[in-house]
């Protein structure tokens, strides 16, 4: 049974600084790994879906990276705002057709 | 604007009472699903669909019901048999693809509390 699990839970920082969120996954069979935000009261929005047969994928200042051997995914933001504060949340469909599991959330801050 | 709308975004219930939850989605998309989120437990699937007029249970389905007549419509039932329905619901829509998993789109949430 696939298991996504993401660490931090919580993450507080000053403004302009660059993070990293980290997503562990324990099924390395899968289609492909999607990355989105959430703000409070909020749907999710997606924000970048990696393919197994690729290995990162850039929009505007988040970066994700995909390790299929190693079972990781990590979302780098570049050059923190406020306006980036809210709770990221990776999921992967396990081996079928997206069915997604999804980690329970980074929940970010960034501080003026 | 293409999207999916949920509707309502609040509602409350009385114990006892059935409610029904909307989703319309005019993406074009096939497959449409239903989550619950609760704090602290993450997204859990209730039911999901992959064409017209069929449907699979997902993980927490019991007291739930779900209709798909209609490929932009995916409303869900919440029943009187759902023990703990309090939570924020979210309906998501992605296109089939052979061979490859498509990219999910969610809707704004509705938000039900049971008095």
């Amino acid at each position: 049974k696939q298991e996504v699990t993401q660490i931090p839970a919580a993450l507080s920082v000053p403004e302009g600084e660059n993070l990293v969120l980290n997503c562990s996954f324990t099924d390395s069979a899968i289609y492909n790994l999607q990355w989105f935000r959430q703000d409070p009261g909020k749907g999710l929005t997606s924000l970048l879906l990696i393919q197994s047969s690729q290995r990162e994928q850039t929009s505007g200042r988040l970066n994700a990276s995909l390790d299929k051997s190693s079972g990781r995914s990590t979302l780098y933001i570049a050059a923190s705002q406020p306006g980036d504060s809210a709770t990221y949340l990776c999921a992967v469909p396990p081996g079928g057709f997206q069915k997604l599991v999804f980690g329970t959330g980074t929940r970010l801050l960034v501080s003026p | 604007d293409g999207g999916i709308t949920q509707s309502p975004k609040y509602l409350f219930r009385k114990e006892g009472q059935n409610v029904t939850l909307s989703c319309e989605q005019n993406l074009n998309h096939d497959a449409m699903y239903w989550y619950r989120q609760d704090p602290g437990q993450g997204l859990r699937l209730i039911y999901y669909s992959q064409i017209v007029n069929d449907f699979q249970k997902g993980d927490i389905a019991e007291g739930y019901s779900v209709s798909r007549e209609k490929k932009e419509s995916f409303p869900l039932t919440v029943t009187s048999a759902q023990k703990n329905p309090t939570a924020f619901y979210l309906c998501a829509s992605t296109r089939r693809l052979a061979g490859e998993a498509g990219e999910l789109f969610f809707g704004e949430g509705s938000r039900l509390t049971v008095l």
